[in-house]
């Protein structure tokens, strides 16, 4: 079955610095990836997906991601962190259930002053 | 533009009770999705629809129940509430049904079971 792994539960930066959250995926195939954000008591906004061409993807937000199918990886980036952007982060693939998401646990990440 | 709305925000329910949480989509979306989220645990697939009068389980449907009579809702039906049902309810939808489809969220409803 199509899953994502976020292997940090939490991680903090500091306003202005760069950001990398990780996700693995467990696929076969080319599998269809998306990211997510969370704000506090908020529903899920999208962020960017990837399916096929160009293996980096621009998202909202300043946000991009790479997939790399050597290293079963779609890992989220931004060069420079805002306040804002403190959230809940959630990778996920499209599954065979309707095309429902699997999605990874989640990364809450804090933005420090 | 509406999007994906839910009702009600927030409920507290008594072990046994019943209630059904609402769901709506004013974009014409063929596929409609019911998610739990859980503390640390990211959301999971309660049931989901491809179209009116179509429906089928996800990854954890026990203690649901779903129908869909229209392609604009989607209503989740909890019969015999239990305390392990006390978790944020999310609503999706998408498009013309294709994996690469954006899904469109709800803002959620926070359900406690007491």
């Amino acid at each position: 079955a199509q899953s994502v792994t976020q292997p940090d539960i939490h991680i903090t930066v500091s306003e202005g610095a760069s950001l990398e959250l990780r996700c693995n995926y467990s696929y076969g195939a080319t599998p269809y990836l998306f990211w997510y954000v969370q704000s506090p008591g908020q529903g899920l906004q999208l962020l960017l997906k990837y399916f096929s061409g160009d293996t980096l993807v621009q998202g909202i937000k300043g946000f991009e991601a790479e997939f790399k199918r050597s290293q079963s990886s779609f890992n989220l980036r931004k060069p420079s962190v805002h306040w804002s952007d403190a959230a809940e982060y959630f990778c996920a693939v499209a599954s065979s259930s309707g095309y429902a998401l699997n999605f990874g646990k989640g990364t809450s990440l804090l933005v420090t002053p | 533009n509406a999007g994906v709305t839910q009702t009600p925000k927030f409920r507290i329910l008594k072990i046994g009770q019943s209630m059904t949480l609402q769901c709506a989509q004013d974009m014409n979306h063929n596929y409609m999705y019911w998610y739990r989220q859980d503390p640390g645990m990211g959301l999971k697939l309660i049931y989901y629809s491809v179209g009116a009068g179509i429906t089928d389980k996800g990854e954890v449907p026990n203690g649901y129940n779903v129908s869909r009579s229209t392609t604009e809702d989607f209503p989740l039906r909890l019969e015999l509430a239990a305390p392990s049902q006390t978790s944020v309810y999310f609503c999706a939808s998408g498009g013309a049904g294709g994996p690469g489809d954006t899904q469109y969220f709800g803002p959620g409803t926070r359900l406690t079971v007491l």
